[in-house]
């Protein structure tokens, strides 16, 4: 069965621009995370997405914000980019919240 | 709040064991979770523990201590490819199941 899907692959965008991420789960997944990783660093966690809601949200501006479709594909979305946005985004998906996480390839976005 | 704690990084012999230790701190514990993640790509599963004890697969093995809050990752026959990050993660019901990830522990294998 296909893996989690994140496109784009690599994004360079400018400071003040706004940029949209997508992330298509694994088939049946309902939970969808996703996570900022700048070089060296841990995952830092941005929010979870369930059947359509927010459950968890962690400590990142307003200008990150994400929505889950009917089909529980995900977008998160940033605005206003900082040059310290430049990170890898990881999506996972879940089965359900807590279990065990599938990572895709993650996005490489770069703001200059 | 929750806590996870692991060392900042690790080096080892080619051919040895090394044993990677986790530390946790939170309510409800609901799983523990190893992944391994390569340089510049996606962390890839390796275990969960959900109850005492040593779970092992192949040349990795995991094991947990839910009363002392306490994982650890053993990797046996360390090849050149083990050189990793490797990533910690629990789950709580006092993160309302959010998966709560360490720093990852960073291995460098020598020949």
């Amino acid at each position: 069965k296909a893996g989690v899907t994140q496109t784009p692959r690599y994004l360079i965008k400018t400071r003040g621009q706004q940029v949209t991420l997508s992330c298509s789960p694994i088939s049946g997944h309902r939970s969808v995370s996703w996570y900022q990783q700048t070089p060296g660093q841990g995952l830092q966690f941005l929010f979870e997405y369930f059947s359509e809601t927010q459950r968890n949200k962690g400590n990142f501006p307003g200008r990150f914000s994400g929505r889950q479709f009917s089909n529980s594909r995900s977008e998160m979305n940033v605005s206003t980019l900082e040059l310290g946005d430049s990170a890898l985004y990881l999506c996972a998906s879940s089965l359900d919240s807590g279990g065990r996480a599938f990572f895709g390839q993650g996005t490489r976005l770069t703001v200059v | 709040g929750q806590n996870i704690d692991q060392p900042t990084e690790m080096t080892a012999t080619e051919g040895a064991i090394v044993q990677i230790n986790c530390t946790y701190q939170t309510s409800g514990f609901n799983g523990l979770f190893w992944y391994q993640q390569h340089a510049g790509e996606a962390p890839t599963f390796l275990s969960y523990n959900v109850l005492d004890g040593l779970e092992e697969k192949g040349r990795f093995s995991s094991f947990l201590s839910r009363s002392k809050g306490y994982s650890y990752l053993l990797l046996k026959e360390l090849q050149m490819k083990d050189s990793a990050s490797y990533l910690c993660a629990v789950s709580a019901t006092d993160s309302n199941y959010q998966l709560i990830w360490g720093a990852g522990t960073k291995l460098i294998i020598k020949p």
